[in-house]
């Protein structure tokens, strides 16, 4: 599975929109991004996921470069409750694991 | 009530102790997986399991073995608990492989394990 790239932490105001990149450059034509947040210790959140479409839900939105190396998670308002680790991840679509390669991830701290 | 329920959440035991995770699932999934996160290293999968008769082996399975006594419950055992198996331990489940249609992973709430 290709490795992905992540700022360690980013800040964001209140009310303004989060955008988190993540580069992904080896990634394979075949493996979707997928961002994962967790909680201060609590079980990892689906956020999203996309293999080369832009994608668009209740949470947040990715966009996938046209190369596919590089992609940015977008929370259109971020509140206080956002504040997590978030963590992009490759993977390809078949295979017989569930193994995710979480990484480091970025620490979004929402502020006031 | 939680889709994915981790018991203990917190235990703290001695060097050589037996100790058991129970984890059970309302969401019907087939298959279930036990992760461990450590500070710094992110989450690493010790066993995951496609159904009640299929058992596998993920990163770092030594010193652990697994129960899938039914559909929705998948236990993690370790036999002789060491302080190095000191960690945040996650169940997860997922109705297909998480890579096929974007099938995500649903994760309990965590047992923080703690070995003296």
């Amino acid at each position: 599975d290709a490795k992905t790239t992540q700022p360690p932490s980013m800040d964001c105001a209140e009310g303004r929109a989060a955008n988190l990149p993540c580069n992904h450059s080896t990634i394979s034509g075949n493996e979707y991004v997928y961002w994962y947040r967790q909680i201060h210790s609590q079980g990892p959140q689906y956020i999203i996921h996309g293999l080369k479409n832009n994608e668009t839900n209740e949470m947040a939105s990715l966009i996938i470069t046209e190369d596919r190396k590089s992609s940015t998670l977008i929370l259109p308002h971020a509140t206080l409750r956002d504040t997590a680790v978030y963590y992009c991840i490759v993977r390809v679509r078949s295979g017989n694991t569930g193994k995710l390669i979480f990484g480091q991830g970025t620490t979004l701290q929402v502020k006031p | 009530d939680a889709d994915v329920t981790q018991t203990p959440r917190n235990r703290i035991t001695k060097t050589g102790k037996r100790i058991m995770l129970e984890c059970s699932q309302t969401k019907g999934h087939d298959r279930m997986y036990w992760y461990r996160q450590d500070p710094g290293l992110g989450l690493r999968l010790i066993y995951y399991s496609f159904d009640v008769k299929d058992i596998n082996k993920g990163e770092i399975s030594d010193g652990y073995s697994v129960s899938r006594q039914a559909q929705a419950k998948f236990s993690l055992s370790l036999e002789s608990a060491i302080p190095n198996q000191t960690a945040l331990y996650f169940c997860a489940t997922s109705d297909a492989n998480p890579g096929t249609g974007g099938r995500e992973l649903f994760f309990g709430e965590g047992s923080r394990l703690t070995v003296l």
